[in-house]
Order: C-alpha cells, then structure tokens, then sequence
C-alpha cells in the first residue's frame, strides 16, 4: 500500500512565523501535490510537482512556497503565516502513468494561526 | 473546462438502509472519476475509481459506483449502511495524462441513524 506520511497532524502556530509542513511518500510517486481544505470549500490546489526541483502554482499559491529536493518529500512553506491561513493542509501523490491514476493522501495536518 | 457537483452537502439514512451519493460531472473529454472517503480528522480513502474498462466499478467496503455518460453521472451506492459508512464523500474528476488538474466535489457528510 501507498503510504503518504505528513509530519505533523496538528501544529499551533503564530502569525508571522515561518511555518514549514513536510509530506513523504514511500512508492517512487513523481506527482506531488499539497491542498487546502477548508469547510464548504472542498479542497484546493496550492502547489503541485510532476518531478524532483520541479513545481507549478495551482489555484492558491499566494502566501505559500514549495520545495521538492528529493523525490519522496514535498515541502510546504509558509512564508509569513496569517490567521487566514489557518486549514487543514492535505498532501497526495500519485503515479503520472498510465493515465487516470488516483491520488493517494496523507492523514493531513491541522494548522492553527493564532 | 471539468466541474463536479455532488448534490446534497448532507444525506442520513437508517442503518441497513440503502445509500445514495449523487455526483455530476462536466469534462469535454474522456473523465477518469473517483471516490473518496474522509474520516473525522483524517485524509481522503480511496473508494473506487472510474477508468473506462467498466460502467460499474466496485471498491472498498462494499461500495460499488456507476457511469452513465448519457446522464453525466457517476453516483455511489451501497445497499446496506453501516454505521461505520457516517463520514464525509468526495467525488473527483481528472482527465488524460499531461493534467494534473483533480477537480474535487464540495463533499457530502453521510450520516447513519441507529
């Protein structure tokens, strides 16, 4: 089985602090990708990498950087955290072929801006 | 341009009963569909997957989902609730590779009543 780890399920942080979430996935996935889901909104995109060093802004990048130095890690930065960026952050990986893959996702983390 | 639309953010049925999700979707091209489920505080399951090699698909826990291009639908069922089945359904679309675009349902919150 597909196991996506994120580091942290729940992480209390304060506005302005760089905040950093860390997602590894254990099967040679090259996609990665980090959402956002918040109530009534489903999720939404934030950053997606086809490969190692490589990224495309998805829907909502602003406020956000990535970072793919390895394969099986996907780092999401906060560059200077905001109370409007208190959600639940979920990261998924998926393998590019053949087409029609699913994404498989982490047990997310609960970020609190205070 | 690819939407989904899950009708009803929330549905309760009996245990023992029948349950319906209803998911719609919009692609201009061949979709690949799926299903997910999302336990409180957790990440998203897959369900089952929708890849073109058959209309009914079966997955996990009993749940079973069919395409009906005439009706752009791809609705969940399973004919019995459990009350282990009470957490929140998406229903997603993606299309052929070279996208990495996965449009995601708002969701809809199963509940089972005893």
């Amino acid at each position: 089985d597909v196991k996506v780890t994120q580091s942290s399920r729940y992480l209390v942080k304060r506005t302005g602090e760089k905040v950093f979430l860390e997602c590894v996935q254990d099967m040679d996935h090259e996609n990665m990708f980090w959402y956002r889901q918040d109530p009534g909104l489903g999720l939404r995109l934030i950053y997606f990498s086809y490969d190692v060093k490589m990224k495309e802004k998805g829907d909502i990048p602003e406020g956000y950087s990535v970072s793919r130095e390895k394969k099986e890690r996907f780092s999401l930065i906060l560059e200077s955290a905001s109370t409007n960026q208190t959600s639940m952050y979920l990261c998924a990986s998926r393998l590019t072929h053949p087409d029609g893959q699913p994404q498989h996702f982490g047990d997310g983390t609960r970020l609190s801006i205070l | 341009a690819q939407s989904v639309t899950q009708l009803g953010s929330h549905v309760s049925v009996s245990e023992g009963a029948l349950v319906l999700l209803r998911c719609n979707y919009s692609s201009s091209v061949p979709p690949y569909l799926f299903w997910y489920v999302q336990y409180p505080n957790q990440g998203l399951q897959l369900l089952l997957k929708y890849t073109s090699a058959a209309t009914l698909v079966k997955g996990i826990n009993g749940f079973e989902a069919e395409f009906k291009k005439s009706e752009t639908s791809f609705h969940l069922t399973k004919p019995s609730a459990h009350m282990s089945d009470a957490a929140e359904y998406f229903c997603a679309v993606t299309t052929t590779s070279g996208t990495y675009k996965y449009i995601f349902g708002t969701g809809t919150r199963l509940k089972v009543l005893a």
